[in-house]
């Protein structure tokens, strides 16, 4: 069974913070994504990576930075998170370009 | 305009209906298609994926593709409590980049 996994369901942080959510996947993927999801507003685009140390910006990568340093793992960082980030927030995994995304279960970021 | 209208519901529907979700595209270049289900605070779990034009059937679920309207649709057959929840289409192949973009969602609450 495909698997992506993200290192907390539930995150509480601190405005100015610096927060890394980690994401998994076991399915030895090319492509894996970050996106953030607000109501009203969708899956919007955070960052990409189509192999190991290449990465891409997205839609809005504006106070994120992403590190892939193993084809399995691909890191988000909020570098000094302000409440406008708070969101739920989602990896997502594909072999190829435009085949099949699968997501993690999420990580509902609340910056207080 | 949205590259891809969905409209968000809620869709109140009695167990065992047939459902009838739907999007619209602007982008005729747009070749593959994804539909998505998301339980409240869970990630989204890929449902249907389908390439170009035509009709995939798996189990209750089938979706249909017209790109000569840029319209797709995912019916659920003998709709169930269980699939109460947000139904993300989505959409790829357009610009050459790895991107996806998705639809708000659509709503749907099956009545027992």
């Amino acid at each position: 069974d495909v698997k992506v996994t993200q290192s907390s369901r539930y995150l509480v942080k601190r405005t100015g913070e610096k927060v890394f959510l980690e994401c998994v996947q076991d399915m030895d993927h090319e492509n894996m994504f970050w996106y953030r999801q607000d109501p009203g507003l969708g899956l919007r685009l955070i960052y990409f990576s189509y192999d190991v140390k290449m990465k891409e910006k997205g839609d809005i990568p504006e106070g994120y930075s992403v590190s892939r340093e193993k084809k399995e793992r691909f890191s988000l960082i909020l570098e000094s998170a302000s409440t406008n980030q708070t969101s739920m927030y989602l990896c997502a995994s594909s072999p190829q370009p435009d085949t099949e995304a699968f997501f993690g279960q999420g990580t509902r970021l609340t910056v207080v | 305009q949205k590259e891809v209208e969905q409209d968000p519901g809620p869709l109140s529907v009695p167990e065992g209906a047939i459902v009838s979700l739907n999007c619209t595209y602007s982008n005729s270049a747009f070749q593959y298609f994804m539909w998505y289900r998301q339980y409240s605070r869970k990630g989204p779990e890929l449902l249907m994926y389908t390439y170009s034009s035509g009709n995939k059937e798996d189990g209750r679920f089938t979706a249909q593709v017209d790109k000569s309207s840029k319209y797709i649709s995912l019916f659920i057959r003998d709709s169930q409590p269980s699939d109460s929840a947000t139904y993300l289409c989505a959409m790829s192949g357009a610009s050459g980049t790895y991107k996806y973009i998705f639809g708000t969602g659509t709503r749907l609450k099956v009545l027992a």
